[in-house]
């Protein structure tokens, strides 16, 4: 089994709805993260949280929130999606030690908006 | 702000032959991680290789290897006896001690020709 997984692999949505994107790991990691690619561009960071209890924004939060219902769980939704959050979107994880900061991806949601 | 950059947003090259992808990155932290990431058509994002900028010593991980030049701040990446397998988008990133952003470079989509 992967060791992070996202769900869904692939959603097709209209302007103006809520929509939520889910990732689970397993590889016992404290901290997660949300990044977004756009064609021909690197990943850039959306949220990210160290722990339960911690949230953090990224390069790009606006019009996006976040969840972290557990450890191995972070959600991330739009609000009131628009065209141009068209995008992959990536979560990923890491562990807190030195020397291990190495983030591991999931396979990615591919999201269009109508 | 930490940057990245690649220069070649293509490359090609033949199956058994070596080819070194270029990045640069600007920081003025002293302590960080760099990163090889592979992104085949599958768009999964799969960790190549990673090395620690207090380590002197190249990284290397079987055909992968890097070049790192801290005072020219230059992390290249060479690819020995390519495979077909090999054909991807390849992603230089970056991490402060933090550990708590990625920032990717543009990538370099490098095509391995039988």
């Amino acid at each position: 089994d992967a060791d992070v997984t996202q769900t869904p692999r692939n959603r097709i949505t209209k302007t103006g709805k809520r929509i939520m994107l889910e990732c689970s790991q397993t590889k016992g990691h404290d901290r997660m993260y949300w990044y977004r690619q756009d064609p021909g561009l690197g990943l850039r960071l959306i949220y990210y949280s160290f722990d339960v209890k911690d949230i953090n924004k990224g390069e790009i939060s606006d019009g996006y929130s976040v969840s972290r219902q557990a450890q191995a769980k972070f959600s991330l939704s739009l609000e009131s999606a628009i065209p141009n959050q068209t995008a992959l979107y990536f979560c990923a994880t890491s562990r807190r030690d030195r020397g291990q900061e190495t983030q591991y991806f999931g396979p990615g949601t591919r999201l269009l908006v109508l | 702000a930490q940057t990245v950059t690649q220069s070649q947003p293509e490359m090609s090259v033949q199956e058994a032959e070596t080819v070194t992808l270029s990045c640069t990155y600007d920081t003025s932290e002293n302590n960080y991680y760099l990163f090889w990431y592979k992104q085949p058509p599958s768009r999964q994002m799969i960790l190549v290789i990673r090395q620690e900028a207090y380590k002197q010593q190249n990284a290397t991980e079987n055909r992968f290897s890097v070049n790192f030049q801290k005072a020219a701040k230059s992390f290249s990446l060479k690819i020995s006896d390519s495979q077909l397998g090999d054909t991807a988008m390849y992603f230089c990133a970056f991490i402060n001690n933090a550990g708590n952003m990625l920032t990717f470079g543009g990538g370099t989509r490098l095509m391995v020709k039988p």
